[in-house]
């Protein structure tokens, strides 16, 4: 089985501050995606990362998957209130000749103006 | 794009009625479809995968025999709560998988559909 640790569960930030979200596991992961979701609606995917130590942008998110594909980090620069959410990663492993994904608890963020 | 569409997105039906939740790919074929349950506050649950054409795979815990799966198409998979109970009421999320795509296994998730059942 296959499990994903994401830290901090809560997070409740300022304005204009920085944050950081961990996502670990002990299994090798194919590929990594992160999501956002609001409440009341499904989660809509903001990246994708494949390769051991693959860096990616986006705006002011940017996203890392660790050497060993185990473990990922997203971190938000100057945070708006636009950023409030649920953030979910969730590992890729081949299982029922498919492709699935374990998702991690998630972090629920709030931005306070 | 990738957009995948629910329906219905809100339903509330007696207890012992059954309930069909349907998801669809607007703009693209999914080979698969997975169905997911989300509880308030917690993250989401696989109940089953869905390959088109042929039964689906549910995962361990989740029974067959009351959330039947049909995926008769590259487009669409249905869900149905067969005799559902209050302890069915849940936010359940479908996703797709696009076809052709290189396996980033990349998942494209409906609205969801917020089930009460009284």
């Amino acid at each position: 089985t296959q499990l994903l640790e994401q830290s901090p569960q809560f997070l409740s930030i300022q304005e204009g501050e920085n944050l950081t979200v961990y996502c670990n596991s002990s299994s090798v992961f194919s590929s990594l995606q992160w999501y956002r979701q609001e409440p009341g609606e499904g989660p809509v995917l903001l990246v994708t990362v494949v390769t051991g130590g693959e860096v990616k942008k986006l705006k002011r998110l940017t996203f890392q998957f660790g050497d060993a594909r185990k473990d990922s980090s997203l971190h938000i620069t100057a945070a708006q209130p636009g950023d409030t959410g649920l953030y979910l990663c969730a590992g890729a492993y081949s299982g029922a000749g498919s492709y699935q994904l374990t998702f991690g608890k998630g972090t629920k963020l709030s931005v306070i103006p | 794009g990738a957009v995948v569409s629910q329906h219905p997105s809100r339903v509330i039906c007696k207890s012992g009625t059954s309930v069909k939740i349907e998801c669809r790919s607007l703009d693209f074929q999914a080979t698969t479809m997975f169905w997911y349950r989300q509880f308030p506050k917690q993250s989401l649950m696989l109940m089953a995968t869905s390959n088109e054409g042929s039964k689906a795979t549910y995962e361990q815990g989740v029974e067959k025999d009351k959330f039947l799966i049909n995926h008769a198409s590259l487009t669409l998979s249905t869900l149905t709560v067969t005799s559902a109970h209050p302890e069915d009421s849940s936010f359940y999320i479908c996703s797709a998988q696009k076809l052709g795509t290189r396996a980033y296994n990349e998942q494209f998730f409906g609205p969801g559909t917020r089930l009460t059942v009284l």
